[in-house]
Formats: C-alpha cells, structure tokens, sequence
C-alpha cells in the first residue's frame, strides 16, 4: 500500500533550527512535496525534491533520498510565524499526491 | 486577486440536505482536486478533473459528484448529507501538464453536519 509516515508533532524554540522528517512508500515514484498550513487555512506549497540531495530555499532546506524513501524539511533560525503544520506528500506513477498527516511544529520564544 | 476560491467558506446543515460547494481558479490551470481533510488533518483526494478525463477515488460515495461548466470552475455536489460528511474540503488547481505539478489550494469551506 501506500503510505506517509511523519512525526505528529514536535517542539522548538525561537532561534533554532529544526528538521522535520517523513518516510515514504508510494506505488512509483514522482517526487516528494512539503508543504506549510497553518491553523484553518489552506496548504501552500514549499518544496518539490525529485532528485537526491539538498534543496536550499531562503530559511528552508528539503532532503531527499529515493533508496531510503526518506525526506526532511529543515527549517533554520525558527520565527514564530513558523508555526504550523508541515505536510508531506509523495507523488505516485499516476502523479497523484499521497498525503501524511501532518507535523504539527509548535514554536516557543 | 485570489489565485483559488472557494464558496462558502463555512456550511452547516442538516443530515439529508443536499448541497454545493463552488471552487474557481483564475491561475489557467487545466486540472482541479477536490480534497477531504478530515479532524485527524489526513488530506485525502476525493476527485481530480481536467478537460480531458475524470479520475476518482473509489472510496468516494456516490453521494459526491463533480460538476465543471468550464476549466476555471469545479463545482462539488454532496447528495443526503451524513454526519462523517463533516470535514474541510479543500479545492486545488495545477497546470495540468502531466508531470509533477504544484497544486494551489483554496481557502477551504467548513462543513459541518448536524
């Protein structure tokens, strides 16, 4: 089957960086999305990874491996506003997203 | 100028009614989602649609159609609406293109079954 797998929730403060993972396994492979929503409003798009490595974005950074079906999403000198939930979501051979639940990332000053 | 909107943005109704929730994009994306983010925040993909073919979940019921009058707009009817109903749908757009697309998404519209 298909699945995403990331961690429910995580704590960091203010300042600090902090690296949100998420393991995949979808039915073919065409990249894996993150992306940012924040409390009742919609998912906006961060990061697309298709090829192994790092993508560097301002404060964000995406990682992937394919032979792990691994990925993160690194977020440096954390704000507040960073609050959010990260969602990561792997696209299938038929270029459709699969979605994990979410990681609620909670920001302390 | 919103990219995606949704209408309403909030619904609550009775088990039973029927009713419609409107998406637009004005992005001239080719391809629109309807998606069902449930309360444990699980965004799962109810239908996905441009000019050219339909494709639908299949644990979708059929109590849900798609309705598009042009590429810009697609439209989501809920027949006999139950109690599970209730969820955020959200509605996306992508270009279209057949590769690995960004989706926008819309705001969101809040439905709520009693």
């Amino acid at each position: 089957g298909q699945n995403i797998d990331q961690p429910t929730e995580m704590t960091a403060t203010e300042g600090a960086i902090v690296q949100i993972n998420c393991t995949y396994q979808t039915s073919g492979f065409n990249g894996l999305f993150w992306y940012q929503q924040h409390a009742g409003e919609a998912p906006t798009f961060l990061s697309y990874n298709v090829l192994d490595g790092l993508e560097e974005k301002g404060r964000f950074s995406s990682f992937l491996s394919r032979s792990k079906g691994y990925s993160y999403l690194l977020l440096k000198e954390l704000q507040m506003k960073d609050s959010a939930s990260y969602l990561c979501a792997g696209m299938d051979s038929n270029y459709q997203l699969i979605w994990g639940a979410g990681t609620k990332l909670i920001i302390k000053p | 100028d919103t990219a995606v909107s949704q209408t309403p943005k909030y619904l609550v109704t009775q088990m039973g009614n029927d009713k419609s929730i409107k998406c637009e994009q004005n992005l001239g994306h080719d391809t629109m989602y309807w998606y069902k983010q449930d309360s444990k925040k699980f965004l799962k993909i109810m239908f996905s649609y441009n000019n050219k073919e339909l494709i639908i979940n299949e644990t979708v019921p059929n109590r849900f159609s798609p309705k598009s009058p042009d590429k810009a707009h697609l439209n989501l009817h809920i027949n006999s609406l139950e109690l599970g109903d209730s969820a955020v749908y959200f509605c996306a757009s992508s270009t279209g293109t057949g590769d690995a697309e960004t989706q926008y998404f819309g705001p969101g519209t809040r439905l709520l079954v009693l």
